[in-house]
């Protein structure tokens, strides 16, 4: 069963923010959230990951909520190149990713 | 510093048959899990190895196993295979199991004809 519900496609334009939305209302208190984002034909690739606090890094941020059921990667400026599917997951460190379907994020230039 | 590397990139086999696939992690990193992913149940978790022990192993039956070598390298092996394990099979590696970030090799498309 997927531990997390996202929405199966967004759109939005190059050079705005995005903001891709995750729940996961099972979550326990030592799981982590982890973002991954796939493009056709490759690997995933790590974006972001968290626990309580959001968190920043080169790629995107994520804010958490407070109670920690829902969160969301926020991508300052999208570009054609941040085109993928993007999977939210939560876990342990120890414990392997779990992807369900994931959001496809669509860029319009 | 190179990927995590995946061979063969592409197999096609018949149903009862077995077949092994390699995984070789980023130099330094000594933790490779194996995925399966499907169009229909997405990104499944198989088993994790450390240090040439299987530390954590998700929800397959006992024809899917794996193991590591002592330079970190990897093999899963599927035996008696069947329709269904047709699936893209993502080997992914980091430094330890502590280590959140996983790295993620392009995979290997196994076709079960």
């Amino acid at each position: 069963d997927a531990k997390t519900t996202q929405p199966n496609s967004m759109e939005s334009n190059e050079e705005e923010p995005v903001h891709l939305p995750c729940n996961h209302s099972t979550i326990s208190g030592t799981d982590y959230i982890h973002w991954y984002r796939q493009l056709p034909s490759q690997g995933p690739e790590y974006v972001i990951h968290g626990l309580t606090s959001n968190v920043n890094n080169r790629m995107a941020s994520l804010a958490i909520a407070e109670d920690r059921k829902s969160s969301t990667l926020i991508l300052h400026r999208a570009t054609l190149r941040d085109a993928a599917v993007y999977y939210c997951s939560i876990g342990g460190g120890a414990d392997g990713l779990t992807f369900g379907k994931g959001t496809h994020l669509i860029i319009q230039p | 510093k190179a990927g995590v590397t995946q061979t063969p990139r592409y197999l096609i086999k018949t149903r009862g048959q077995q077949v092994t696939l390699s995984c070789s992690p980023i130099s330094g990193h000594r933790s490779v899990s194996w995925y399966q992913q499907t169009p229909g149940q997405g990104l499944q978790f198989l088993f994790e190895y450390f240090s040439e022990t299987q530390r954590n192993k998700g929800n397959f039956p006992g024809r899917f196993s794996g193991r590591q070598f002592s330079n970190s390298r990897s093999e899963m092996n599927v035996s008696t295979l069947e329709l269904g394990d047709s699936a893209l099979y993502l080997c992914a590696s980091r430094i330890g199991p502590q280590y959140n970030e996983q790295f993620f090799g392009p995979g290997t498309r196994l076709t079960v004809l």
